[in-house]
This record gives C-alpha cells, sequence and structure tokens, in this order.
C-alpha cells in the first residue's frame, strides 16, 4: 500500500499571507495526486488534480505542483474560507488502491 | 450531478450496514464513470471502501474487501454499500461520491461527493 504523509499537521497562518502544504508519497505516484478541502461539517471538495491542475471554479489562488514522492500544495493571499482541512490523495495504481493522507489543517493565526 | 446518501443512521454490532446513494443530473447506466464510497471517523481522515462501474465491476480496499459488497441499480440510478459485521471502528460518516476517469481513462480522483451521512455501531 502506498503510504501519503502530510505535513505539518496543523499550520497556522494570517490572511494575506501565503500557505504551503505538503504531502510526501512512499513511493513513486508520478503525478497521479489529487487534493482535497474539507470545511467542518462538510463533504470534502476537489481542488486539484493531476498533481498541479485545478478542478472547476477553484480560485486561482491555489495552486498544485511536484511529481513522483513530493507534492505542494500552495495557497497564495489567504482568504477566511481557505483555513480548512486539506487532504491529498494518490490513485496511481491498478487495479485501484486509494489512499489518502492523514490531512493537515490550516488555521488563522 | 448530485449524491445523496440514505440509510439507518444506528447499526448494531455484528450487523450489517447498508447505504444507498442516489444519483441525480447524470445516469449511471450510460456514465463513463465509476461511483464509490469513502468513509471517515469522527475527528479523523479519509479512507477509500470501494467503487463500481455500470457494470457492476467493482474494486474493493483490501482491508474490508472481506466484509465489503458494492452495488448498482441502473434503474433507480442508485448504488449500494452493505459492510458485514461491524464494530464501533465501523463508526464514521459515509461518504459517496463520483471517481472521475482520467487521462488514461481510469478511475481516479472523487468529484462530487455528497453531503455524507453518521453512521454509529452500537447497541
Amino acid at each position: 500500500e502506498i503510504v501519503m504523509t502530510q505535513s505539518p499537521a496543523t499550520l497556522s497562518v494570517s490572511p494575506g499571507e501565503r500557505a504551503t502544504l505538503s504531502c510526501r508519497a512512499s513511493q513513486s505516484v508520478s503525478g497521479n495526486l489529487a487534493w482535497y478541502q474539507q470545511q467542518p461539517g462538510q463533504a470534502p471538495r476537489l481542488l486539484i488534480y493531476g498533481a498541479s491542475t485545478r478542478a472547476t471554479g477553484v480560485p486561482a489562488r491555489f495552486s498544485g505542483s511536484g511529481s513522483g514522492t513530493e507534492f505542494t500544495l500552495t495557497i497564495t493571499s489567504l482568504q477566511s474560507e481557505d483555513f480548512a482541512v486539506y487532504y491529498c490523495q494518490q490513485y496511481d495504481r491498478w487495479p485501484p488502491v486509494y489512499t489518502f493522507g492523514q490531512g493537515t489543517k490550516l488555521e488563522i493565526k | 450531478l448530485q449524491l445523496q446518501e440514505s440509510g439507518p443512521g444506528l447499526v448494531k454490532p455484528s450487523e450489517t450496514l447498508s447505504l444507498t446513494c442516489t444519483v441525480s443530473g447524470d445516469s449511471i447506466s450510460s456514465s463513463y464513470s465509476y461511483w464509490g464510497w469513502v468513509r471517515q471517523p469522527p475527528e479523523k481522515g479519509l479512507e477509500w471502501i470501494g467503487i463500481i462501474f455500470r457494470t457492476g465491476s467493482t474494486y474493493y480496499n483490501p482491508s474490508l474487501k472481506s466484509r465489503v459488497t458494492i452495488s448498482v441499480d441502473t434503474s433507480n440510478n442508485q448504488f449500494s454499500l452493505k459492510l458485514s459485521s461491524v464494530t464501533a471502528a465501523d463508526t464514521a460518516v459515509y461518504y459517496c461520491a463520483r471517481v472521475v476517469r482520467g487521462v488514461v481513462s481510469d478511475p481516479d480522483w472523487f468529484d462530487p461527493w455528497g453531503q455524507g451521512t453518521l453512521v454509529i455501531v452500537s447497541s
């Protein structure tokens, strides 16, 4: 099983600043990585797929990068609605065995 | 496209958890997508359960495979989850979602998700 490790577990950033979230895979997943945002009490929402492609309707302040085992989600000019939990998910294998990271909580500093 | 989970919110230990996901805005019988289930224990992360295609082809999380059955009902545009022999560890919010097929046509990422339904396992 591919293990996804996110860091840090909690990130405190001030509104208007930049947040950088990391996701590491235990083995290469090429560019087969998605990012999700989850607000309290809500379902996850797809932000990024293919490591760097924004989903429909996702603001341009969200960007994804990386390949292989190291991935980054960057959020610039943090807005109040961006403070949430973020998960990465790999989808590199066939037959599929999807795994998620444990999440990074982005909180207001 | 919208998905909505339904089913009992309380299940007794050792019994079978049964949930249904109703899809609106897309037809499962003609869709190219897969359909899946993901769960989230309280205050914890996400765990993939399994996926199904309109033909009935399924793929399950190996850690749950012995207890999971996912089926599809194209006539009612629904797919369902059964998890047998449940314990307190199966208490979670259960989400259904469409699984989008990516560049090489494999089912890849989950979008959109249903709102989720909390299932508590307790006597």
